[in-house]
């Protein structure tokens, strides 16, 4: 499978503690996306990486909040000191870039479904 | 207003019909847009790429863009039951990023 993969699939957390998620890209994409999607809502950026560059980040990425692409493959979004608030699907996606000065296709992994207690 | 708006339905029609989605957006600037399909619990799944006016032809799928009007639709024709699911409308905010629309719920009805 080529396809864009995160991990876990799904976690359960207390209140107050710290959690991380594992995306891995498609491998020739230098362009990797994380969003939040609550129910009934579409994505919401989050932040992206160009290689191992983070370009941009959402003013809903709070302090406690923190993702890295150390070598520019895989990136880790952590969360500290959880909130109910945070329970959400956190979505990675991925894209080529063709420099065309537009944004191109991104193709989404399956998900990482974080709930709060 | 919302960055782009989807009416969320849910939109209903018979099998072998065609659905028709539409969606609005606020940038002008936009330069990118896309139709993504997501069954319920899963991830959504990119359908179409649109990036100039007029339509584009994939199969059973027909995307549509207006720019001067800065509206977006999807038509899929001889529509079967799974197709049913929330369709989402992005829209490139800038060269980085999407805004994506709340969906709209498609049920296809045997």
């Amino acid at each position: 499978d080529t396809g864009v993969s995160q991990d876990p699939r799904h976690k359960i957390t207390k209140r107050g503690q710290n959690v991380t998620f594992r995306c891995d890209p498609i491998s020739e994409h230098n362009r990797l996306y994380w969003y939040r999607q609550t129910l009934g809502q579409g994505p919401e950026f989050l932040t992206y990486f160009q290689n191992e560059a983070q370009l941009e980040k959402s003013r809903l990425l709070s302090d406690r909040f923190s993702a890295e692409r150390p070598k520019g493959s895989f990136s880790t979004l952590e969360i500290q000191r959880t909130e109910q608030g945070d329970s959400a699907m956190y979505l990675c996606a991925s894209s080529p870039f063709t420099g065309q000065g537009r944004v191109d296709e991104q193709f989404f992994g399956p998900g990482t479904r974080l709930t709060v207690l | 207003q919302k960055e782009v708006e989807q009416n969320s339905g849910p939109l209903s029609v018979p099998e072998g019909a065609i659905a028709s989605l539409n969606c609005t957006y606020s940038d002008r600037g936009s330069q990118s847009f896309f139709w993504y399909r997501q069954y319920s619990g899963k991830s959504p799944e990119l359908i179409m790429s649109i990036y100039s006016n007029g339509d584009k032809e994939d199969g059973r799928f027909t995307a549509q863009l207006n720019k001067a009007s800065q509206y977006v639709s999807l038509l899929i024709r001889d529509s079967q039951p799974s197709d049913s699911a929330t369709y989402l409308c992005a829209v490139s905010a800038g060269a980085n990023n999407l805004f994506f629309g709340t969906g709209t719920r498609l049920t296809v009805i045997p």
